[in-house]
Formats: C-alpha cells, structure tokens, sequence
C-alpha cells in the first residue's frame, strides 16, 4: 500500500516567517501534486511535480521533487495570513493517494 | 467555464437511510473520482469512472457505490448508513482518462448521519 506522509500536521506561525511541509513515503511515484483547500471548499491544485529533483516556484512558494521521486516538500517564505489552510500532497499511484494534510495557520 | 458542482452542499441522514450524492464535472472532462474527507483520517480514496466504466476503488464496503452517465455526471449512493459515514464526500475532475493529470475538485457535500 502506498502512504504519503506529511509534517507537520499542524503549523502556526507569525506572519514574515518562512516554513517548510514535507512529504514522505516509502514509493516511488510518478508524479505528485500539492494541493492548498480552505474551510468548506474543495482542494484547489498548486503545482504538479513530476521529475526528480524538479523545483518549481509560485511566487512566495517553493516546491521541490525529491530525487528519488519518493518525497517532497513545500517552502513558504515570508508567510501571510492568507496562506492559511490546508495543504494536502497527493503522488500518482494509478490513482492520486493523499497525505493527511498540513494545518497552516498564518497569525497578523 | 463552469468548475465542478457538487449537490447538494449540506445533507442530514439518519442511520439506516441510504443516500445518493451527485457529481457535475467540468465540461469536457470524463473522468471522475470521489473522495471521502474526514478530520482523522484525511482524503480517501473511493472510486475513479471514467466513460461510464469503474476504473479504480478504494477500500470501502459494498454499502458504497457509484456509476457515471454518458454525459460524463456521476453519483455516489450509500445504503445503510452508519454514523461514521459523517464525512466530506469530494468529487473531482480530470480530462484526461487519468484523474493524476490534473484533478479539479468540487465544494464537496458534507453529509452528516445522525
């Protein structure tokens, strides 16, 4: 069975402080997507990743392909209170397996 | 161009009923999977249809099912429900016959058992 798992699970931070998510499992997947979905909405799609080692960048965002295609992590710099929600991975295992999510709560 | 609708948004059970959510993705696009968010244990995968066809099932019981109409529409139908079927159910969207291309979800129907 392949598992994603993230940390931190939860995150408060003051806003203009930079933090980083990450994105374990033990597979290798083909490709893999982060996702930010706040209260009462569905997940919104953030970037796809599908090359090891790949680094792809939105605007304050930063997110990075493990080598190895099995990890993957999200930089924030310079957090807003904007920013908070919940922010989920998800890896192409013939169908998209989610990671628990990360709680991001960005304080004025 | 419309996103994916999901009806309705909010809906109370009680247990034993059975209940039937629907699912309108955006238009063009044939595949659609569902999912089951719940605090403890996240996103769940429960089926993936794509032209009419069941590709892809989680591990869920029989009580949950779905089917896809030729229109691309699906629905997701519980039976029996029980109390821990109090969940999110979320349904996305993709154009291509691989939901992993680039998934677009809906607002999701939060489904409350009592």
């Amino acid at each position: 069975t392949q598992l994603l798992e993230q940390s931190p699970q939860f995150l408060s931070i003051q806003e203009g402080e930079n933090l980083t998510v990450y994105c374990n499992s033990s597979s290798v997947f083909s490709s893999l997507q982060w996702y930010r979905q706040e209260p009462g909405e569905g997940p919104v799609l953030l970037v796809t990743v599908v090359t090891g080692g790949e680094v792809k960048k939105l605007k304050r965002l930063t997110f990075q392909f493990g080598d190895a295609r099995k990890d993957s992590s999200l930089h924030i710099t310079a957090a807003q209170p904007g920013d908070t929600g919940l922010y989920l991975c998800a890896g192409d295992g013939g169908k998209l397996i989610f990671g628990q999510g990360t709680e991001l709560s960005v304080k004025p | 161009k419309a996103g994916v609708t999901q009806t309705p948004r909010y809906l109370i059970k009680t247990r034993g009923q059975q209940v039937t959510l629907s699912c309108s993705p955006i238009s063009g696009h044939r595949s659609v999977s569902w999912y089951q968010q719940t605090p403890g244990q996240g996103l769940q995968f429960l089926f993936e249809y794509f032209s009419e066809t069941q590709r892809n099932k989680g591990n869920f019981p029989g009580r949950f099912s779905g089917r896809q109409f030729s229109n691309s529409r699906s629905e997701m139908n519980v039976s029996t429900l029980e109390l821990g079927d109090s969940a999110l159910y979320l349904c996305a969207s993709s154009w291509g016959d691989r939901l992993v291309t680039e998934a677009f979800f809906g607002q999701g129907t939060r489904l409350t058992v009592v």
